[in-house]
């Protein structure tokens, strides 16, 4: 069964700081992993969908990577700002016919002033 | 404005009372999914839907029943036989099965 583990649970950093979230996983046959943002009482907002075959995707301040061998992805978020504080999710979709997300409870992230 | 909606925002039952959550999409997404969130817990799926008129069960069916008559729409209904139904809902959708989710803003059910 696949269990997926973010850790920190909660992260609070000043405002500026360079962060990378981390994501892992049991079962490495993945067929792709999605990280999401949370806010408050609001659904996801799909961040980044990385491929089992890619090894990185980039969207703006947002850097996700895979290393599916060893179960584990990061959440790289440059410059942070207030803006980011949210929780965020990681969700692995399994291979084969299974069209399931399996997700993390998410990290919740403090970005202060 | 292309996105997924659901409808109410806030929701309260009584015990005993059967309910229904609202999805709609105007994405032209072939998949649909409801999941369960609880405090401390990650997201669990309820029910998915690969295609109109067919849908399979999740890891907590139990309690829950689904339609899929449209294409657009993927209403949940929590019946009186889920014991613990105070919870935030979600809906999802995908273009198929194996493609990006993108979700809607939530329901948040209370049982009084």
């Amino acid at each position: 069964k696949q269990e997926v583990t973010q850790i920190p649970a909660a992260l609070s950093v000043p405002e500026g700081e360079n962060l990378v979230l981390n994501c892992s996983f049991t079962d490495s046959a993945i067929y792709n992993l999605q990280w999401f943002r949370q806010d408050p009482g609001k659904g996801l907002t799909s961040l980044l969908l990385i491929q089992s075959s890619q090894r990185e995707q980039t969207s703006g301040r947002l850097n996700a990577s895979l290393d599916k061998s060893s179960g584990r992805s990061t959440l790289y978020i440059a410059a942070s700002q207030p803006g980011d504080s949210a929780t965020y999710l990681c969700a692995v979709r399994k291979g084969g016919t299974a069209s399931k997300l399996t997700f993390g409870t998410g990290t919740r992230l403090q970005v202060t002033l | 404005d292309g996105g997924i909606t659901q409808s109410p925002k806030y929701l309260f039952r009584k015990e005993g009372q059967n309910v229904t959550l609202s999805c709609e999409q105007n994405l032209n997404h072939d998949a649909m999914y409801w999941y369960r969130q609880d405090p401390g817990q990650g997201l669990r799926l309820i029910y998915y839907s690969q295609i109109v008129n067919d849908f399979q069960k999740g890891d907590i069916a139990e309690g829950y029943s689904v339609s899929r008559e449209k294409k657009e729409s993927f209403p949940l209904t929590v019946t009186s036989a889920q014991k613990n139904p105070t919870a935030f809902y979600l809906c999802a959708s995908s273009i198929d099965r194996k493609t990006e989710q993108f979700f809607g803003p939530g329901t948040r059910l209370t049982v009084l």
